[in-house]
């Protein structure tokens, strides 16, 4: 039982450069979420799928872009990379109630 | 807007003493809240979640209580324990289909 699955764990971009962070869950979870953590702060909401097809910003959705195609994958995708996306993402997901799993992150570093 | 506060951002008790780690959120239509606990270098685990009609929760040495006319939910280990040492964050949901907003946790540190 893999849960939620996140690569890369690490990863160094150059300003400017483009990466797709990877998502992928084993649950048949309909609802997905990217968090971003920085440094003393709680998560912060990129966006989230509620199914396969459909998509919406949360808190913090600018630089970023998200697909689902499929329910089991949700990737989030960084255009045009800025010191700023410098953080920690976490993939998450639920079921129809409310206990959540999280990814082991990827650790972002925009150089 | 839900706002979730966390005070202190840390905390350094000694083996063996019970704790309380205090949540305080600004709607009290709370739909639900839960207790995370996330490990240095790691992702959150759920630890406890309560629904608005409930009161508490309880696993093992820890219990979550939530009070909804008074903005708090507290969680209470018991016998503390150096495994025990983690960030502790508190998030709710503000309605069925809103999203979680977390506090910024409580790194406990349990000391031999």
């Amino acid at each position: 039982n893999a849960g939620v699955t996140q690569t890369p764990k690490f990863r160094i971009l150059k300003i400017g450069q483009s990466m797709t962070l990877q998502c992928t869950q084993d649950m048949n979870h309909n609802y997905m979420y990217w968090y971003r953590q920085d440094p003393g702060m709680g998560l912060k909401l990129i966006y989230y799928s509620v199914g396969a097809g459909i998509t919406d910003k949360g808190e913090v959705p600018n630089g970023y872009n998200v697909s689902r195609s499929t329910t089991e994958d949700f990737p989030l995708r960084l255009e045009l990379a800025a010191p700023s996306q410098t953080s920690v993402y976490f993939c998450a997901s639920r079921g129809g109630g409310y206990g959540y799993t999280f990814g082991s992150g990827t650790r972002l570093t925009v150089v | 807007k839900q706002e979730v506060t966390q005070i202190p951002a840390a905390l350094s008790v000694p083996e063996g003493e019970n704790l309380v780690l205090n949540c305080s959120f600004t709607d009290s239509a709370i739909y639900n809240l839960q207790w995370f606990r996330q490990d240095p270098g790691k992702g959150l685990t759920s630890l406890l979640l309560i629904q608005s009609s409930q009161r508490e929760q309880t696993s093992g040495r820890l219990n979550a209580s939530l009070d909804k006319s008074s903005g708090r939910s507290t969680l209470y280990i018991a016998a503390s324990q150096p495994g025990d040492s983690a960030t502790y964050l508190c998030a709710g949901h503000t309605g069925a289909n809103s999203k979680l907003t977390f506090g910024k946790g409580i790194t406990l540190s349990v000391r031999p």
